[in-house]
């Protein structure tokens, strides 16, 4: 079964750097698919952030592009987030997901909660 | 980008049916998919291509629609559906979600 588990700090400083890892098993990230950032705000809204496809490509959510990157590690399995400049509103629990099927999500990691704070 | 609209709210009792709608504000064509979360979880997908059951979903879950208009049935209700429950679109970039509507029952 695929099981993806995000990782990361809970907490980060107005203006640096949100990093996470999301680190998949019982499938091979290389092998298809498309691997996705989602977050979910406090207050319910969600918002799909952007994904790595299977062969390396990416594609961002137009709102975040200036701000996001999104990496792999083949050797680990994992890909990565990395959103720059973050303000209080990046506060929210952040998932990472697999397209599939149809470009819906049917896995999900447990989500991990990042609070921007001073 | 594609503006989901979802009431916020629905109260049901146990064995009715209940019917959840999502608004697109423009075509999605069928890629319209349903979720289901419960606080402190991860969204379940319950429904992908506007009408496909998700394995392991039960049989009560259903949807339907095309175009604007989408439909998430769940008959008959029971106690453990209470969750909020999310669209989302995969036709349009970028992706989008509704903003939930939560299922209390009485």
């Amino acid at each position: 079964e695929i099981q993806l588990q995000e990782s990361g700090p809970g907490l980060v400083k107005p203006s640096q750097s949100l990093s996470l890892t999301c680190s998949v098993t019982g499938y091979t990230i290389t092998s298809g698919y498309d691997w996705s950032w989602i977050r979910k705000f406090p207050g319910n809204k969600m918002e799909w952030m952007g994904y790595i496809s299977y062969s390396g490509s990416t594609n961002y959510n137009p709102s975040l592009k200036s701000r996001i990157s999104i990496t792999r590690d083949t050797s680990k399995n994992q890909f990565f987030l990395q959103l720059n400049s973050v303000t209080t509103e990046d506060t929210a629990t952040y998932y990472c997901a697999i397209n599939y099927p149809g470009f819906s999500f049917a896995y999900w990691g447990q989500g991990t909660l990042v609070t921007v704070s001073s | 980008d594609t503006v989901l609209t979802q009431s916020p709210a629905l109260a049901v009792s146990p064995g009715e049916r209940v019917t959840i709608s999502c608004r697109a504000s423009e075509s999605v064509s069928t890629l319209m998919h349903w979720y289901q979360q419960k606080p402190g979880q991860q969204p379940t997908l319950l429904i992908y291509l506007a009408s496909n059951l998700e394995s392991g979903v039960p049989a009560r879950f259903s949807g339907s629609g095309s175009g604007t208009d989408f439909t998430l049935t769940i008959d008959p209700v029971e106690a453990d559906d209470t969750a909020t429950y999310y669209c989302q679109q995969s036709w349009n970039d970028p992706w989008t979600f509704g903003g939930g509507t939560k299922l209390e029952l009485k």
